[in-house]
């Protein structure tokens, strides 16, 4: 079936460091969507990505929807504490029925003391 | 996050006993989903409805079963809960075909 590949599994930086990680997939999707989660929560929806090529930003946080369609990368520039959590890269196909998507494993960000 | 309330937060149980988990949403969605999230497997889909009474199978639907009776509520039950069903539960709705899901806080369910 398909899958996303998400990278890196986690990482560690310094507050006040910008942050890359990105999803890559052998299938093409027509949406791209980046969810952070904290302790104890759901998934939040943090951008969503519906055109290839298209660059979208959200406050520190910028994601890009790969031009080839099968991957996309989240950028978040100039990090602060509350940046901390689990990030998750998500697809959806043309050939997906009633708006399922596929999850990437997530990144763990933390922040150096 | 678009009004949607799973209930209960946490559950603890044992090996066997039936156990229902609820969502009930808000915001009108005509699509609702039931996922399941465990260490090293990220989000897997269980079941997902597009409808009132329109249910179909996600890629762990072994075990479970699910009910929409009405637009707002979406059940998920495990017939006779084994402990590989330990894990955190997470409801999600969209509203249309290509339309992000919005989810839950979550079930943390514990089966002994």
């Amino acid at each position: 079936g398909q899958q996303l590949n998400q990278s890196p599994q986690s990482m560690f930086i310094q507050e006040g460091e910008d942050v890359s990680m990105n999803c890559t997939s052998s299938s093409i999707f027509n949406t791209w969507l980046w969810y952070k989660q904290d302790p104890g929560e759901g998934p939040v929806l943090l951008i969503a990505l519906y055109k290839a090529g298209e660059l979208t930003s959200n406050g520190r946080l910028t994601a890009q929807f790969g031009i080839t369609r099968k991957d996309s990368f989240l950028n978040i520039s100039a990090s602060i504490p509350s940046d901390v959590g689990i990030y998750f890269c998500a697809g959806q196909s043309s050939s997906s029925s009633a708006s399922k998507i596929i999850f990437g494993s997530g990144t763990r960000l933390s922040i150096r003391p | 996050d678009a009004g949607i309330t799973q209930s209960p937060r946490h559950k603890v149980t044992e090996t066997g006993t039936p156990v229902t988990l609820r969502c009930h949403q808000t915001e009108n969605h005509r699509y609702m989903y039931w996922y399941r999230q465990d260490p090293g497997h990220g989000l897997r889909l269980i079941h997902y409805s597009y409808g009132v009474k329109d249910t179909d199978k996600g890629e762990v639907s072994d075990g479970y079963s699910v009910s929409r009776s009405k637009t707002e509520d979406f059940l998920l039950t495990l017939e006779s809960a084994t402990s590989s069903q330990t894990s955190v539960y997470f409801c999600a709705t969209s509203g249309g075909q290509g339309q992000p899901q919005h989810f839950g806080d979550g079930t943390r369910l514990s089966i002994l």
